[in-house]
Order: C-alpha cells, then sequence, then structure tokens
C-alpha cells in the first residue's frame, strides 16, 4: 500500500448537491494530481497541485474545483452535481511537477454515485 | 481524452502462462508508464520507460517501447492468479499532459 490516504471511502449524494473528497498525500511529496474514472474506462485527468498551485487541468468544467493546503493534503471539490459525476476520483501524489515525469502513487479512491 | 489504447480489452490465460499486453498511443511522449488495478481500487506504479528507451525489465515484467510505431508491450512471465488484475498504460505527451488508455482486464486462471 502506499502512503497516500482518501476519504471518504464511498458517498452517495443526489443531482445538484456539492461534494468534498480529501486526500492526504504521502510524507515527502508536494505534488497532487486527480482523476476521475468511470466504470470500465481508465483515469481521466483532472487537474494537478504542485505546491499549493493549480499546475494544470483537464478537459473539466469549473464546477470541478481543488485546493492544496501547505501540508500537501488536497481537496477536490464538485458542485451542482450530475448523474455523469458518478465514478471512482482517485488522488495521486508524486514529488515534482510534471504529470507523467515521476511516479505517481495512488490512493485506495473514494466511489461517488449520484442519484 | 483518451491517448493510449490497449489491446486487448480482456485476457484470460492459466496460471504459469506468460501475458502480454500491447498499447498504443497518439501523440509524441516523454516516457511511457504501466499500471495496475485491482478491482477498482488505486493504481499501483509498475513500470516507467522513458522515449529514449527501448526496453525495461522489473522482476517477472518486461516492457517495450517503439516510438516509430507509437505503441508498447508488457509482457509478464510466469503469471500468478495473484497477477489476476487491470494493467493500464499512461504516456506523459510533449503537451504535459497524463493520458491512460482504457486497459487490459487480466485474468489469471489457477
Amino acid at each position: 500500500e502506499t502512503g497516500v490516504t482518501q476519504s471518504p471511502t464511498h458517498l452517495i449524494k443526489t443531482r445538484g448537491q456539492q461534494v468534498t473528497l480529501r486526500c492526504s498525500s504521502q510524507s515527502g511529496h508536494n505534488t497532487v494530481s486527480w482523476y476521475q474514472q468511470a466504470l470500465g474506462q481508465g483515469p481521466q485527468f483532472i487537474f494537478q497541485y504542485y505546491r499549493e498551485e493549480e499546475n494544470g487541468r483537464g478537459n473539466f468544467p469549473p464546477r470541478f474545483s481543488g485546493l492544496q493546503f501547505p501540508n500537501y493534503s488536497s481537496e477536490l471539490n464538485v458542485n451542482a452535481l450530475e448523474l455523469d459525476d458518478s465514478a471512482l476520483y482517485l488522488c495521486a501524489s508524486s514529488f515534482g511537477a510534471g504529470r507523467g515525469r515521476h511516479e505517481q502513487f495512488f490512493g485506495p479512491g473514494t466511489r461517488l454515485t449520484v442519484l | 481524452s483518451q491517448q493510449g489504447e490497449e489491446d486487448p480489452q480482456a485476457l484470460s490465460i492459466q496460471e504459469g502462462e506468460n501475458a502480454t499486453m500491447n498499447c498504443s498511443y497518439k501523440t509524441s511522449i516523454n516516457n511511457l508508464q504501466w499500471y495496475r488495478q485491482n478491482s477498482g481500487r488505486g493504481l499501483v506504479h509498475l513500470i516507467l520507460i522513458r522515449s529514449n528507451e527501448r526496453e525495461k525489465h522489473s522482476g517477472r515484467l518486461r516492457v517495450t517501447l517503439d516510438t516509430s510505431k507509437k505503441s508498447s508491450s508488457l509482457l509478464i512471465t510466469a503469471s500468478r492468479a495473484a497477477d489476476t488484475a487491470s494493467y493500464f498504460c499512461a504516456t506523459d505527451a510533449l503537451d504535459n499532459d497524463m493520458r491512460f488508455g482504457a486497459g487490459t482486464r487480466l485474468t489469471v486462471k489457477p
């Protein structure tokens, strides 16, 4: 297991609600990336935070937002939830910026279901 | 959008056999990584191969990269039931965006 933790493990929300997912990065890592993984698909890059600043964003609308804190933990916020937001949300920590240039350590994920 | 495409989508083999999975991608890359995922849980990094490398080994894993064909393969030798998982390739494209394929679901029967 990696040292990356995510909470909660599972979450059920209704359409239109807002959700906050949390991630604690591995000790010594300063970068957190968030991914959305729909059932049967590969992870899709949402955004990355490096030293508390957003460092790149995938093709996701502004209602997906994030934060990184001084201890390098991170939050993913999703507003106005839609049914298609149902997915496994993964965070990955690494040391250094750049999505693929460094080995990423993934957390176990948060399974979000939107009804 | 997804960059890599794994082939086959699903693979079923007997324990002890070798498993080969392929990945094709579309744009030039800095490196390519392979990850493993058990039952919808977090991904585990297996191996990273840089664009100037052609082959890399790690234990029972062998990865090749052919940048002229924009393809990579992952070979797992002497497979075990515990290797049952989904395997993903991820490319670090020159536009600095990391993209995963849809994965190959490997089943190793004891």
